[in-house]
């Protein structure tokens, strides 16, 4: 089954770093770009990062660029964001989902991790 | 950026019933790229449609897309209990940088 679940979410004080983790199966891990995309509670969806299946080309929405980074490693089928000086606007839940091989829709999705950034 | 603009905001519908949902551009859309997803509450997104017309894996046929340019269309041509959910289109150009998001469309039950 082809799956993503990611873990790594929590409770941070504004200023404050988080890094989360998405575990893919199931598939060719490799040979696929991933986006990380996140939703604030009550609102719609927004794109966050990109990486290319080789981590070769690498993109940020504006509104984390500086203090996100994003990495995998195909090794361990494994996609990463590091969240560094978090912001009251970064609580969301936050989604990792695979880059369709037809295109750039998201086909694949993970099921979320909650980041609540507070003091 | 692209900005995509959904409507309505909320389409209140009764099974069987037909709906039809609207995604507009700010500008035009390169070669059809754009997504539909749907959203059930505490669920992650799941694709609809993408290239504009083109099922997904596993979708049911009563979904179809249509649309160019600027405007397209998410078509469910009888709903299911099921299909009460929430709809996001996406538009994804030559780059992945200023992938963009419509606001939603909340298809509730009449």
């Amino acid at each position: 089954e082809v799956q993503l679940v990611e873990s790594g979410g929590g409770l941070v004080q504004p200023g404050g770093s988080l890094r989360l983790s998405c575990a893919a199966s199931g598939f060719t891990f490799s040979s696929y770009s991933m986006n990380w995309v996140r939703q604030a509670p009550g609102k719609g969806l927004e794109w966050v990062s990109y990486i290319s299946s080789s981590s070769s080309t690498i993109y940020y929405a504006d509104s984390v660029k500086g203090r996100f980074t994003i990495s995998r490693d195909n090794a361990k089928n494994s996609l990463y964001l590091q969240m560094n000086s978090l912001r009251d606007e970064d609580t969301a839940v936050y989604y990792c989902a695979r880059v369709a091989a037809s295109g750039r829709s998201m086909d694949v999705w993970g099921q979320g991790t909650t980041v609540t950034v507070s003091s | 950026e692209i900005v995509l603009t959904q409507s309505p905001g909320t389409l209140s519908l009764s099974p069987g019933e037909r709906a039809t949902l609207s995604c507009r551009a700010s500008q035009s859309v390169s070669s059809s790229y754009l997504a539909w997803y749907q959203q059930k509450p505490g669920q992650a997104p799941r694709l609809l449609i993408y290239g504009a017309s083109s099922r997904a894996t596993g979708i049911p046929d009563r979904f179809s897309g249509s649309g160019s340019g600027t405007d397209f269309t998410l078509t469910i041509s009888r709903l299911e209990p099921e299909d009460f959910a929430v709809y996001y289109c996406q538009q994804y150009g030559s780059s992945p940088v200023g992938i963009t998001f419509g606001p939603g469309t909340k298809v509730d039950i009449k």
